[in-house]
């Protein structure tokens, strides 16, 4: 079955950087974006961007512009997304999300990854 | 950026009874080219990754039972969940992707009176 599966929670200092890896399994990686989205405790979904595992070309929210990047390394079906100058405000649960559809940059997420808790504190 | 309204953000509906949950985009997000609307229906619940339940506005995906069903057009949709039953307590959210840059409702938090 389809699946992604993420890394392991993060403690992180103000200033930090932060890399998060997503591997997917049950499909063709290269053929579906993957799509990163945040969620602060007790809030609701805030998409970050997407990434296309084929290009490598990537898009990202007007809010994390400058300090986001999100990359793959295909051999091994992996996404990464790695958050720079890290404060408070981003603690979060992490989630990768696979397009719905492939060969269209429109489209729903499913599934999702297990999430994965950045906590940054002093 | 198309901003998503959902309402009302919490209720609390009887066991059996119909849950209306509604969803309002600021500009369209219907395409005549396909005559489709980009809109996506997710279920949360508590320590879980969100679900997918709906996607193309009415079209439920596979294994979600036929009591979720969504509706509306153009900038107006509603989510009904008939016959709540107590799995069914969760936060749902909306979600377009008529443009690249996704964006979701805020959510609205489904609990049993």
């Amino acid at each position: 079955q389809v699946q992604l599966v993420q890394s392991g929670a993060e403690v992180k200092k103000p200033g930090d950087s932060v890399k998060v890896s997503c591997k997917a399994s049950g499909y063709t990686f290269s053929n579906y974006d993957i799509n990163w989205v945040r969620q602060a405790p007790g809030q609701g979904l805030e998409w970050m961007g997407w990434m296309n595992p084929i290009s490598g070309n990537s898009g990202y929210a007007q809010k994390f512009q400058g300090r986001i990047s999100m990359t793959r390394n295909s051999s091994i079906s992996t996404a990464y997304m790695e958050l720079s100058s890290l404060t408070s405000e981003d603690t979060a649960i992490y989630y990768c999300a696979k397009a719905g559809q492939g060969a269209t940059i429109f489209y729903w997420l499913d599934p999702w990854g297990q999430g994965t808790l950045v906590t940054v504190t002093s | 950026d198309i901003v998503m309204t959902q309402s009302p953000d919490s209720l609390a509906v009887s066991l059996g009874e119909r849950a209306t949950i509604n969803c309002k985009s600021s500009q369209s997000v219907f395409y005549s080219s396909n005559d489709k609307n980009y809109l996506a229906w997710y279920q949360q619940k508590p320590g879980q990754p969100p679900k997918l339940l709906i996607y193309w506005a009415s079209t439920r995906e596979s294994g979600v039972p036929d009591r979720f069903s969504g509706s509306g057009s153009g900038t107006d949709f509603t989510l009904t969940i008939n016959s709540l039953q107590a799995e069914d307590v969760a936060v749902y959210y909306c979600q377009q992707y008529s443009s690249t840059l996704i964006t979701f409702g805020q959510g609205t938090r489904l609990e049993i009176k």
